[in-house]
Parts: structure tokens; sequence; C-alpha cells
């Protein structure tokens, strides 16, 4: 089945940094990932889709100057958390769609990025 | 936008047991998923499945689109089972999910 990889699996940083994570689909083409988050013992919140060569669009009341997306190509988009603080922390997880030859709208996840902000 | 509704929110069986698990949603839909979250914080996908019936060895699901409900069906429960399921929507908006809340699973030995 399609992978999805995320990196690094976890982060501790300390207030104030920027914190950059990868997501990359490994044997398939993703024009559209997403990128969501989750609160300890809560469900998955949806922040921002990635298209691939444009704009992210974001979920309302997520802060698209504190989480920038990039989707550089097909395979690859990128979640830079900046200038962190500790309300920050939580489990980011990507997905990536596979609109590949005779597949549905599947949408894969990526094994989620811990990041803790001190 | 869309409600995603899943019961119940906890659930303990013992090895072995039965269970079904509920998702209800509130408007029609294009793509529904059903995912299991390990202790990790992985989420695998079960099945996709907008519409009918589908079965994956112990597991089966079924969606009844025009009544707006699925159900995730788990036989013979073993202790690899446990964890959180999730039931996830897409309304026609371009491919974003809604997560319902879960139902977290524990199976005893």
């Amino acid at each position: 089945g399609a992978v999805v990889s995320q990196h690094p699996s976890w982060v501790i940083c300390k207030s104030g940094t920027s914190v950059k994570i990868e997501c990359r689909s490994l044997d398939f083409q993703a024009t559209t990932m997403f990128w969501y988050r989750q609160f300890p013992k809560q469900s998955l919140m949806l922040m921002a889709t990635s298209n691939e060569g444009s704009k992210a669009t974001y979920e309302q009341g997520v802060e698209k100057d504190k989480f920038l997306i990039n989707h550089a190509s097909l395979t690859l988009s990128t979640l830079t958390v900046t200038s962190a603080h500790p309300e920050d922390s939580s489990f980011y997880i990507c997905s990536a769609r596979d609109r590949g030859s005779g597949t549905t709208d599947t949408q894969y996840f990526g094994p989620g990025t811990r990041l803790t902000v001190l | 936008g869309i409600q995603v509704e899943q019961s119940p929110p906890d659930l303990i069986l013992q090895e072995g047991a039965n269970s079904t698990l509920r998702c209800n949603f509130s408007d029609s839909v294009n793509n529904l998923q059903w995912f299991h979250q390990n202790p990790w914080g992985q989420l695998i996908n079960l099945f996709y499945i907008p519409s009918g019936t589908k079965q994956n060895g112990r597991l089966s699901a079924t969606t009844v689109a025009t009544e707006r409900y699925s159900l995730l069906y788990i036989s013979s429960s073993q202790t690899t089972d446990s964890g959180v399921y999730f039931c996830a929507v897409d309304g026609n908006q371009g491919g974003k999910l809604i997560f319902g809340q879960g139902t977290e699973l524990s199976v005893k030995p």
C-alpha cells in the first residue's frame, strides 16, 4: 500500500525557535497533502491543505504566519512552526491523497511528529 | 460544516468477543474512511467505504449513505486490536477529512 513518511518523529525545542517537519509520499505522487494536529486524548483537527505549486489553504483559526507550509514537489510537503511556544506542543500528522490509477480518494497518513516546546 | 459522531466513546472487551462501532454523519459524503490509531500514534487505514460493505479478515464495515451512518465490526477481538478507532468523512470539501471523536477500544486478555 501507499506509504507516507514524516521526519522527525519527535522533536524537543526551546520556546522561540522554529521547527520544520517534512512529509513525504514514498511510492506515489500527491498533488494534495493535508496537515493535522492532535492534542492528547483528542481527535485530529485539520490545520491546512497543501497544494503542490500553490499556496496552502488554512482552516479557520489557524495562523498562516505561524504555521508555514510549502509543497515544493509532488512528493514533499513541509510544515514549519515558527517561533514555537509551549502551547504549540502537539502531535502533528500529515496525510497524502493517492489519486493514482484505479484508486479512490483514499488518504494515507504519516506516522506523526511529536513536538514538545520547552 | 459536516458533523461526525462516533459511539461508543469507550469500549472494553474480553479477548474473543465481537463488537460494533458506529459513525453517524450529518450530510452526504463522497469519502468515508475508518482508521485504527495504534499506541504510537500511527493511523492505519482500515477501510475506504463511502457506501456498501467490505470485509478484511476479522474486520468488516458497512456504510448506508442514504441513512448517513457507517458501522465497523470487529470479530474475535485480540489484544492487538486495542487503540482508538476513528471514522473520518469528506463532505465534498476537496478531500478534507473531518474526524469523529473516536472510540477507544481496550481488549483484555
